[in-house]
């Protein structure tokens, strides 16, 4: 099956500057990639997503890259804000299959 | 537009009793997957249901837990006789179309199950 790592479990960045979440994935027949957020207490989230026909994707101060080759993918934050602390998760997840593989995790705080 | 609806938000249970959780999918949303969290770790798929059928249960320990989807009502993730390894968040799921055609999951709060 597959097998989602990634890297770091914790990230601290002070207000302002980037922070870069970065995940692998085992199965080469995975094709979505989204990214969660979840804050204390809540849910996860569904911040931005990728799909293995593109490689990249932005959506304000959130992009995301894919590598198929190499088979890892990114999270990037700029101009890092208070509220974006919170634990980020990447999953991955191939046609047809009824499920997402979640990676362990990161623990953002960022630094007012 | 409501979203993902769970209850309850907390449950304690002493070992050996049942815990039910129950979870309200978004309207207009017929697939449901539940989805448990330990401490400091990922989530990890149990089940997928549509109305009245049970999908994939891959996910799911082969005793003591069962999950249903009925005709009315919520969906409901049933665990009989707890034992203290089940303490954990149980996170519900649902989405519009088949997982095959978008992926994109929208998620609950979650009923965390704290076992005496």
């Amino acid at each position: 099956g597959e097998n989602v790592e990634q890297h770091p479990s914790t990230l601290s960045v002070q207000e302002g500057d980037s922070a870069v979440i970065k995940c692998t994935y085992s199965d080469s027949a995975s094709n979505y990639f989204p990214w969660y957020k979840q804050e204390l207490g809540k849910g996860p989230q569904l911040i931005i997503d990728i799909r293995s026909n593109v490689g990249e994707k932005k959506d304000q101060r959130i992009a995301v890259t894919l590598n198929k080759t190499a088979k890892h993918f990114s999270l990037h934050i700029t101009e890092t804000q208070p509220e974006d602390s919170a634990v980020y998760f990447c999953a991955a997840k191939r046609t047809g299959a009824n499920n997402l593989f979640f990676g362990t995790g990161t623990r953002l705080t960022v630094i007012p | 537009n409501a979203g993902v609806m769970q209850n309850p938000r907390h449950l304690v249970r002493r070992r050996g009793q049942e815990a039910r959780l129950r979870c309200s999918p978004m309207k207009g949303h017929s697939h449901v997957y539940w989805y448990r969290q330990l401490p400091e770790e990922g989530l990890k798929f149990m089940v997928y249901l549509q109305k009245e059928n049970i999908i994939d249960e891959s996910g799911m320990p082969k005793e003591r837990f069962s999950a249903e989807f009925p005709k009315e009502g919520p969906s409901i993730l049933r665990i009989q006789q707890v034992v203290r390894g089940d303490s954990a968040a149980y996170f519900c799921a649902s989405s519009a179309e088949a997982p095959g055609r978008t992926g994109e999951l929208f998620f609950g709060e979650g009923s965390r199950l704290t076992v005496l």
